[in-house]
């Protein structure tokens, strides 16, 4: 258990829908990232925060967006589905920037 | 920004052989290089890091090297195991993570 919380695990929605991806980092770390990994695909970065604050954004579609709440919480807003943003979308925490990045279990989402 | 490549894609080896995987990148401000390793269907998971000011770091069974002249580390495994058998993953930090492309190791017993 790496102390990073994802929910939901599996998400089924139809194209055209809105969903949120929550994620609560580990206890201390102040660092979240979203990464979008498809199927047999690497880790697309896709937004980090820091304290808060959005720290550095990646490949992450206008139709996505992220925020990082005062209790360090994260969510991952992602709209008006296609069928392409089907895939496992994970969050790592880590303790500063720099530090050992910490992933959560994923959420699968799939987009019918 | 920093553009990891990451060789081979794919990789199998014998039981007892070993791996090494190896990668490359651009940005000369980067620090740090963590190695990740994702079984099927699970999270990826930290299994060693090097930082820009040391050349080789060993646990065990696994090895990271830096050459921070020619941009490229590479992770090495002895003595496999078929639970070795998943997809590795390097990266490299300048400001942010930057992963490789990964690599599907299958260790055949």
């Amino acid at each position: 258990d790496s102390g990073v919380t994802q929910t939901p695990k599996h998400l089924i929605t139809a194209t055209g829908q809105r969903v949120t991806l929550r994620c609560s980092p580990r206890s201390g770390d102040l660092s979240v990232y979203w990464y979008q990994q498809s199927l047999d695909q690497g880790l697309q970065f896709l937004i980090q925060y820091y304290n808060g604050e959005e720290r550095a954004k990646g490949n992450i579609l206008e139709r996505f967006s992220a925020q990082q709440f005062p209790d360090l919480h994260s969510e991952l807003n992602l709209s008006s589905l296609e069928l392409g943003d089907s895939a496992l979308y994970f969050c790592a925490s880590s303790v500063s920037p720099r530090a050992e990045l910490f992933f959560g279990e994923g959420s699968r989402l799939t987009v019918l | 920004g920093e553009n990891v490549e990451q060789h081979p894609s794919t990789l199998s080896v014998q039981e007892g052989d070993s791996a090494v995987i190896k990668c490359t990148y651009s940005d000369s401000a980067s620090n740090y290089f963590p190695w990740y390793k994702q079984e099927l269907g699970k999270r990826p998971q930290l299994i060693i890091d090097i930082r820009s000011n040391v050349g080789e770091k060993k646990d065990q069974r696994i090895a990271v090297t830096l050459n921070k002249t020619a941009k490229h580390f590479s992770l090495h495994i002895t003595e496999t195991q078929p639970e070795d058998s998943a997809v590795y993953f390097c990266a490299a930090y300048g400001n942010q993570f930057y992963f490789g492309t990964g690599t599907s190791l299958t260790v055949i017993p």
